[in-house]
C-alpha cells in the first residue's frame, strides 16, 4: 500500500522561479509533515516541517502550504537558487510508535542559473 | 543544530566480509535510531528501529540475522553488514531522535562489496 505520493517526480526552474513540490497521503493518523532536502552523497536534512493545526507555514524561502481535508502538503521554494538544486522528500510521520518516517519517492530539483 | 555522526563515509571490501558502521548522536541523547537504505536515484527504505537497550525492530524483508543492529548507549548504534555480497552494496544512513524531536539524519555510509 503506497501511503505517500510525492510529485512531480522531476522539476527544472529557472533562477528566481517558484518551484512546487506536492504529497498526498492516506493516513490520516499522520500528525506531522516535514519536507527534508537531500544533496548527492549526504543524508536528508530537515528543512521545514508543519503541524496539522496550521494550514500555512513559511521560513524564508521556503513555505509548507497544508491542506487537512483533501489530505495533502505542499511545499514552495520562492526565488529559487541554483543552491537549492536537489533531491527533495516529504516524510509524514504519526500514527506509530518511536516517530517512524514514511518518505515520498523524492523529487529532484534543478534549478538552472 | 542537532549532529549525527556516521562512520565510515565510504567502505570497499571483498565478499564475504562483514562491515561495521557506527552512528553517533554528537549533541543530543538518541532514544530512538532508525537505519535506512537509499538505491541511486530511489527513496529511503527504512530498514530497521532501534531503542536504547532494547532489541532492534526490522522492517518486513530485511533479514536481522544479515543486518545487526546495536544500540548499546544513547548516543551510539551499530549496524553490522554480515558476510556481505555485491547486492548488499548500497548507501546506508542513520538517524537519530530524541523523545518528541524530529529525526536528524547521518552523512550516510557508501558500501561497495567487490
Amino acid at each position: 500500500q503506497q501511503q505517500v505520493k510525492q510529485s512531480p517526480q522531476s522539476l527544472i526552474v529557472q533562477k528566481g522561479g517558484i518551484s512546487i513540490i506536492n504529497c498526498a497521503y492516506e493516513n490520516t493518523a499522520f500528525d506531522y509533515f516535514p519536507w527534508y532536502q537531500q544533496f548527492p552523497g549526504k543524508g536528508p536534512a530537515l528543512l521545514i516541517a508543519i503541524r496539522p493545526d496550521v494550514s500555512e507555514k513559511k521560513e524564508g524561502r521556503f513555505t509548507i502550504s497544508f491542506n487537512k481535508s483533501a489530505k495533502q502538503f505542499s511545499l514552495h521554494i520562492m526565488d529559487s537558487q541554483p543552491g537549492d538544486s536537489a533531491t527533495y522528500f516529504c516524510a509524514p510521520r504519526g500514527g506509530t510508535s518511536y516517530g517512524k518516517l514514511t518518505f515520498g519517492q523524492g523529487t529532484i530539483l534543478t534549478v538552472h542559473p | 543544530g542537532a549532529v549525527v555522526s556516521q562512520h565510515p563515509s565510504r567502505v570497499i571490501c571483498k565478499s564475504g566480509t562483514s562491515v561495521k558502521i557506527e552512528c553517533r548522536s554528537l549533541d543530543f541523547q538518541a532514544t530512538t535510531m532508525f537505519w535506512y537504505r537509499q538505491f541511486p536515484k530511489q527513496s529511503l527504505m527504512l530498514m530497521a528501529t532501534s531503542n536504547e537497550g532494547s532489541k532492534a525492530t526490522y522492517e518486513q524483508g530485511v533479514e536481522k540475522d544479515k543486518f545487526l543492529i546495536n544500540h548499546a548507549s544513547l548516543t551510539l548504534s551499530t549496524l553490522t553488514v554480515t558476510s556481505a555480497h555485491p547486492e548488499d552494496s548500497s548507501f546506508y544512513i542513520c538517524s537519530a531522535r530524541s523523545a518528541g524531536g524530529p529525526q536528524h539524519f547521518g552523512d550516510g555510509t557508501r558500501l561497495s562489496i567487490l
